[in-house]
């Protein structure tokens, strides 16, 4: 089946400071890739939506120059956190999809634990 | 905000019991219905993609139902074991490519 890996799995960093988080299709090429974010004990909220080569579209209310995300090949999409403060804190997990239509499913990475002093 | 419920939020069972547990959404604009199981640890894993209403799938021990008219959407497990502890999560697609998460339903077997 399709993997994708997620890079770094956990990550503590101090106030301030930006932290990237890779995201990677390792089998397959992925047109799409989605960031989610899960507070504790809360459904995967979707933060933003990424094609290869083009803009990320993000949801409503995720701000874009806080949350970059950056999708530069078919392989691969990045998420920077910049300036990351305390309630940034969060389970940060991604996913791409081989293509559109309703019978694609979706591949996840496992996740990434960013925790900010 | 689409509203997309799962119950019951965890469930404990001991091994050989079977299962049920629910996913609500939105009866219009139906699109798609995904089950994903998410063990600690991993990534979640595509368990079925339902999209007709009546669809009825099924995996070994695990099997699903879908009712679109009146928006919810059932996940069966068989003679739980151990090893089918994890997450279940549901997710909707409302008219577009973008899916909205339930919750998800913990389950714990216990041997």
């Amino acid at each position: 089946g399709a993997v994708v890996s997620q890079h770094p799995s956990r990550v503590i960093c101090k106030s301030g400071t930006s932290v990237k988080i890779e995201c990677r299709s390792l089998d397959f090429q992925a047109t799409t890739m989605f960031w989610y974010r899960q507070f504790p004990k809360k459904s995967l909220m979707l933060m933003a939506t990424s094609n290869e080569g083009s803009k990320a579209t993000y949801e409503q209310g995720v701000e874009k120059d806080k949350f970059l995300i950056n999708h530069a090949s078919l392989t691969l999409s990045t998420l920077t956190v910049t300036s990351a403060h305390p309630e940034d804190s969060s389970f940060y997990i991604c996913s791409a999809r081989l293509a559109g239509g309703r019978e694609e499913t979706q591949y996840f990475g496992p996740g990434t634990r960013l925790l900010v002093l | 905000i689409l509203n997309v419920e799962q119950s019951p939020q965890s469930l404990h069972v001991q091994e050989g019991d079977s299962t049920n547990f629910t996913c609500s959404f939105p009866s219009s604009n139906f699109y798609a219905l995904h089950w994903y199981r998410w063990e600690t640890a991993k990534s979640p894993e595509a368990l079925f993609v339902m999209t007709l209403n009546g669809d009825e799938k099924k995996k070994g021990r695990i099997s699903a139902t879908l009712n679109t008219k009146e928006g919810y959407s059932y996940l069966y497990i068989k003679g739980s074991q151990p090893e089918d502890s994890a997450t279940y999560l549901c997710a909707f697609y409302g008219g577009s490519y973008i899916p909205t998460f339930g919750r998800g339903t913990s389950l714990i077997v216990h041997p």
